[in-house]
């Protein structure tokens, strides 16, 4: 089986704040990627980023970082210097090939509300 | 590239009545997904083909609700007969094998609301 947990439901900033999503993930697969997508207000669900299993070599894009650490089992996000369109609810999700094929398994996301 | 197409984008029907989603996939993707999402449940996928062949279907919720794709670019979810805890927002999404990324691009969601 394979599980993602999302322990913040919902944080609060001021703009230019950092803010860093928690996720931790499970699963007996040593094969697997990991991704975290974006859902604005206008509720599309935007893909962010996709890390697999063997690179465990953190991301820098822009004010998004990511940091994967496989020992944790975690792949956290950090918004630099937040800003109000960053407003969402951003979803960490798992694909473990072995154990689940293709389904895209999704944690409960996390809602972040940036004010001005 | 247009993107994965849902209609329709909003719809609110009575209890009882059949409610059929659409969705066109990204032309050259051989995977197609299904999910819904609502508060209480999140985000949980329904059923996914491979090249139009229905796959994985564990988690269509009962036999009220069916699923078709009769081609590559086209695919129904259907409810029948549609009741209030059916209330959601219904994704579809597609992906292409061959690029191996394993990412799965997602339509803008079909809301759905039974009274």
């Amino acid at each position: 089986a394979q599980k993602v947990t999302q322990a913040q439901t919902e944080i609060s900033v001021v703009e230019k704040e950092d803010v860093t999503l928690d996720c931790v993930y499970e699963t007996r697969d040593t094969t697997y990627y990991l991704f975290w997508y974006k859902q604005p207000p206008s509720g599309e669900l935007v893909f962010l980023i996709r890390r697999n299993s063997f690179d465990e070599q953190n991301e820098i894009s822009g004010r998004y970082s990511w940091n994967f650490q496989k020992s944790t089992s975690s792949f956290n996000f950090t918004i630099t210097a937040s800003q109000v369109v960053d407003s969402a609810v951003y979803f960490c999700a798992l694909i473990a090939i072995k154990a689940a094929g293709n389904k895209l398994t999704f944690g409960g996301g996390t809602r972040v509300l940036v004010k001005p | 590239d247009a993107g994965v197409i849902q209609s329709p984008r909003h719809e609110v029907t009575e209890m009882g009545q059949e409610v059929t989603l659409r969705c066109k996939p990204i032309s050259g993707h051989d995977y197609l997904f299904w999910y819904r999402q609502t508060m209480m449940r999140g985000l949980e996928l329904l059923i996914y083909f491979n090249n139009n062949v229905p796959i994985d279907d564990s988690g269509m919720p009962e036999d009220r609700f069916s699923a078709k794709m009769p081609n590559a670019s086209f695919s129904t979810l259907k409810i029948q007969p549609s009741e209030p805890r059916d209330s959601a927002v219904y994704f579809c999404a597609s992906r292409k094998q061959a690029s191996g990324a394993n990412v799965l691009t997602f339509g803008a969601g079909s809301r759905l609301t039974v009274l």
